[in-house]
C-alpha cells in the first residue's frame, strides 16, 4: 500500500541553524512533491511544490530536494528563526491510474521549534 | 481577504445529531477538495469537487458523509448521526491546478 513517512515528529534546533526535514515514501510514482506549514488550529499553506523531473528548488530561505530513486525529500531552512517554529507536511499526488485529480496524501508531519 | 473561508470554526455537537459545514472557496477556483484531520496526523482526503461535479469520495468515507457543491461554487459538507469519532478538524481547500490553498478548518468536537 501506498504510505509516507516524515522521519521525525519533532525537530529542536538553535535559530541560526539549519533545519532538515525528511519525508520518504513507498509505492508512489508522484509526478510532483509539495511542502506545507501548518500553525495550530490554522489549516496548512503552501509552500513549495518540486516536479519529478526537478532535482532541487530553492524559495528565499527554502530548499527542497527530490530524489525518485531514493523515494525521499529533504526540506530544509536555513538561517531558521523562532518564527518558523510550525508543524511541516509533506504531500504526494495521490497516484490513482493517472486520474487523482491532484487530491494529496500528507505524511504525518514534523514539528519544528526553533529555539531564540 | 480573498482567501478560502470556512464556516463555523467551532461545532459541538451531540452524538447522534446532524451538522452541516460550509466552504467559501478562492473565486476562480474549479478544484475544491474536503480533507479530515485528527491531532498529531496529517490531513486525510474526503472528497473531491471539480466545479459541481464530484469526482471522487474516499472509501474511508462512509455513507453518514455527504458533500454538495451547487453551482460550482460554495460546498458543504453534512455529517449525519454524528459518531465521537467524527471529532476532528475538517479542512476545505481550493486549487487552480497543483498547490491547495486552505480554510483555517471546522473543529468538530462530539459528545
Amino acid at each position: 500500500s501506498q504510505k509516507i513517512e516524515q522521519n521525525s515528529e519533532a525537530l529542536n534546533i538553535q535559530e541560526g541553524k539549519t533545519a532538515t526535514l525528511t519525508c520518504n515514501y513507498t509505492n508512489y510514482s508522484p509526478a510532483y512533491l509539495q511542502w506545507y506549514r501548518q500553525d495550530p488550529g490554522r489549516g496548512p499553506v503552501f509552500l513549495l511544490l518540486i516536479r519529478e523531473n526537478e532535482k532541487e528548488k530553492r524559495k528565499e530561505r527554502l530548499k527542497v530536494t527530490f530524489d525518485t530513486t531514493l523515494k525521499q525529500s529533504l526540506f530544509h531552512i536555513t538561517a531558521s528563526q523562532p518564527a518558523d517554529s510550525a508543524t511541516y507536511l509533506c504531500a504526494l499526488e495521490a497516484d490513482a491510474g493517472g486520474t487523482s485529480y491532484g487530491k494529496l496524501t500528507f505524511g504525518q508531519g514534523t514539528i519544528l521549534t526553533v529555539h531564540p | 481577504d480573498t482567501g478560502v473561508s470556512q464556516d463555523p470554526r467551532h461545532k459541538i455537537t451531540k452524538r447522534g445529531q446532524n451538522v452541516t459545514f460550509r466552504c467559501d472557496p478562492i473565486s476562480e477556483h474549479n478544484r475544491l477538495y474536503w480533507y479530515r484531520q485528527t491531532l498529531g496526523q496529517g490531513p486525510e482526503f474526503l472528497t473531491y469537487f471539480q466545479n459541481e461535479a464530484q469526482l471522487e469520495k474516499s472509501r474511508l468515507l462512509s455513507d453518514r458523509f455527504s458533500a454538495e457543491r451547487p453551482k460550482g461554487s460554495f460546498s458543504t459538507l453534512e455529517i449525519q448521526r454524528t459518531e465521537q469519532g467524527d471529532s476532528a478538524m475538517y479542512l476545505c481547500a481550493s486549487s487552480p491546478k497543483s498547490e491547495q490553498f486552505f480554510g483555517p478548518g471546522t473543529r468538530l468536537t462530539v459528545l
